[in-house]
Parts: structure tokens; sequence; C-alpha cells
């Protein structure tokens, strides 16, 4: 399976500063990549598609101007947690999916990073 | 509808034993179905797929089991060992969707020695 890195692996910020949190494709050029999130003891819940070369698409009820998302090479996505709250305070994952084009595959499939751990005091 | 329900949320099996995790959906248009494993801390890792064309898939101690009729698919873990212990998340997508994951609830699975 693809490889997939993430960078802070946790990191601790004051409330109302700004945190960014690197995902990157280690083996292969990802076009498309997925950014969650996880709270404690629940299951992930996709925040938005990151598509190189072009705008993210957020899920409904995920504020885009809040958390900014560039993906501006075809191995990093970036996901940047603005003015950040308490609240904002979870586990946040990046996935990739497999296939390395534009063109969706019934073949493709999503591999994950290891995760970034996010409190904010 | 695009959830995805998970059963049971958690499970305690004797090493040895089966491990049985049910998931059932609505959407028929969800077209691949894959199991992630997730340790504490850790992010997902894929552990077994299936799509709707076979009812069974198998792979070493893990198998899938997907019923198209009754919108059903489950995970069993045969012979189950302490360090199976983790979560368990079923998912669904569909292509025409961008293959985004739609997750289950999650199962926390514990295998006692």
């Amino acid at each position: 399976g693809a490889v997939v890195s993430q960078h802070p692996s946790w990191v601790i910020c004051k409330s109302g500063t700004s945190v960014k949190i690197e995902c990157r494709s280690l083996d292969f050029q990802a076009t498309t990549m997925f950014w969650y999130r996880q709270f404690p003891k629940q299951s992930l819940m996709l925040m938005a598609t990151s598509n190189e070369g072009s705008k993210a698409t957020y899920e409904q009820g995920v504020e885009k101007d809040k958390f900014l998302i560039n993906h501006a090479s075809l191995t990093l996505s970036t996901l940047t947690v603005t003015s950040a709250h308490p609240e904002d305070s979870s586990f946040y994952i990046c996935s990739t999916r497999s296939g390395t084009s534009g063109r969706l595959s019934s073949t493709d499939t999503q591999y994950f990073g290891p995760g970034t751990r996010l409190t904010v005091l | 509808q695009q959830q995805v329900k998970q059963s049971p949320q958690s499970l305690i099996v004797q090493k040895g034993g089966i491990s049985i995790i049910n998931c059932a959906y609505e959407n028929t248009a969800f077209d691949y179905f894959p199991w992630y494993q997730q340790f504490p801390g850790k992010g997902p890792a894929l552990l077994i797929a299936i799509r709707p064309d076979v009812s069974e898939k198998k792979e070493g101690r893990f198998t899938i089991s997907f019923n198209k009729s009754a919108k059903q698919f489950s995970l069993h873990i045969m012979d189950s060992q302490p360090g199976d212990s983790a979560t368990y998340f079923c998912a669904a997508s569909m292509l025409t969707s961008g293959s985004r994951l739609t997750f289950g609830e999650g199962t926390q699975l514990t295998v006692n020695p």
C-alpha cells in the first residue's frame, strides 16, 4: 500500500493562533487527498477533499475559511487551522487515493497517514 | 442515505476465538467496502476490502462476507489474537462521489489472552 506521512505528529498551541499540518504522499503522486477529523472514541469524519492544483471541496458544516487546505503539488497537501479554539482540539488524519491520475477508478483505495494530535489551550 | 451502521460498539473475545463485526448500508450505489484497523494514536490501516460483485473475500485470518440483497457486510477474524485488539471501522464509497469514504461508528475489539 501507499505510504503517507504527516507532520507534526502532535502539536499544542494557544487559542487564537494558527496551526499548519502537512500530509505527504511518499511513494506515489496523489492527485487527490482527503482530510478527516476524529474525536476521542468516535469515527472519522471527512472534512474536505483536496485536489492538486484546484480548490478543495469541503463537506457540509466545515468552515472553509477556518480550515484552509492547499494542495500545491502531487505529493503535499496542507491543512491550516486558523484562529484555533479549544473545540478544534482533535486528531486530524489525511489520506491519499491510490489512483495516480485524475480519473477515478473502481480499484482506487485510500491509505491513511499516522495522524496529527492537535491540542488547543 | 449515506450512513453506514456498524455493530457491535465493543466486542470482547477470547484468544483463538472468532470475532465478528457487522455493517449495514442503505445506499445501493456504494460499490466499494473496505475495513480499516486502527490502534490508539495511529491512523487507520486498510485491512481488507470487497466489491459487490463477490460474496466473500478471504485474506489470511480475515474474511469479509457480503450480502448484496440484505445490504450487509461483515468482518470475521479467525483465531483472534491479543494483537488484534484495536478499533475496526467498516466503510463504503462510490465511484461517482469521488471515492469519498463513509465510515461506520467503529467497533472496539478486545482479545483476552
